[in-house]
């Protein structure tokens, strides 16, 4: 059985620009969490997707923006890029995301803003 | 707020000697408490978990413990081995979401 897969792995991007970041979840998870991670702030919760519905949001400027797809499959957008914004981007899936199934990572998306 | 603290930053031990980790949460609606083991280059991945309706679980060489009252919960590793060697991370979380707060992490060393 796949794991949670996100894609590109490895992103290099410039201030001011925007990025997006892709999260394909095991098969049949319906949910899907995105989480931040730097050395300074740990891990930050982004936003929780279920049913294409976004049930809840972390504390992050609206230039994060998330969406999911039919196949529940999830994208993230960042725009007007700045420097802190340099973290891994980890994706997270569960099977009902209703807090009583546990949560599948990926391996990240780390994006360098230069 | 939501807050989750752990302690310590850092840990080193000798191999087959115990490591513990310890966190607390300040959200008292907090009822489910994952613990996750994350190498270089890789996403977390989750070792063991308790729900707030158990005091303690144990898989093998890994076991927690969880008191409400006190709002505290830890991680006992036994008979570490140097593939212990990673950075752990408690979390917390409410009923009915995948809302994870997480700790700070404890970086963990265990010497041949």
């Amino acid at each position: 059985k796949a794991g949670v897969t996100q894609t590109p792995r490895y992103l290099i991007k410039t201030r001011g620009q925007q990025v997006t970041l892709s999260c394909s979840p095991i098969s049949g998870h319906r949910s899907v969490s995105w989480y931040q991670q730097t050395p300074g702030q740990g891990l930050q919760f982004l936003f929780e997707y279920f049913s294409e519905t976004q049930r809840n949001k972390g504390n992050f400027p609206g230039r994060f923006s998330g969406r999911q797809f039919s196949n529940s499959r999830s994208e993230m957008n960042v725009s007007t890029l700045e420097l802190g914004d340099s973290a891994l981007y980890l994706c997270a899936s569960s099977l009902m995301g209703s807090g009583a199934n546990v949560l599948t990572f990926g391996a990240g998306s780390r994006l360098t803003v230069l | 707020g939501e807050n989750v603290e752990q302690h310590p930053s850092t840990l080193s031990v000798q191999e087959g000697d115990s490591a513990v980790i310890k966190c607390t949460y300040s959200d008292s609606a907090s009822n489910y408490f994952p613990w996750y083991k994350q190498e270089l280059g890789k996403g977390p991945q989750l070792i063991i978990d308790i729900r707030s309706n158990v005091g303690e679980k144990k898989d093998q060489r890994i076991a927690v413990t969880l008191n409400k009252t006190a709002k505290h919960f830890s991680l006992h590793i036994t008979e570490t081995q140097p593939e212990d060697s990673a950075v752990y991370f408690c979390a917390a979380s409410r009923r009915d979401t995948d809302k994870l707060i997480f700790g700070t992490g404890t970086r963990l060393q265990v010497f041949p």
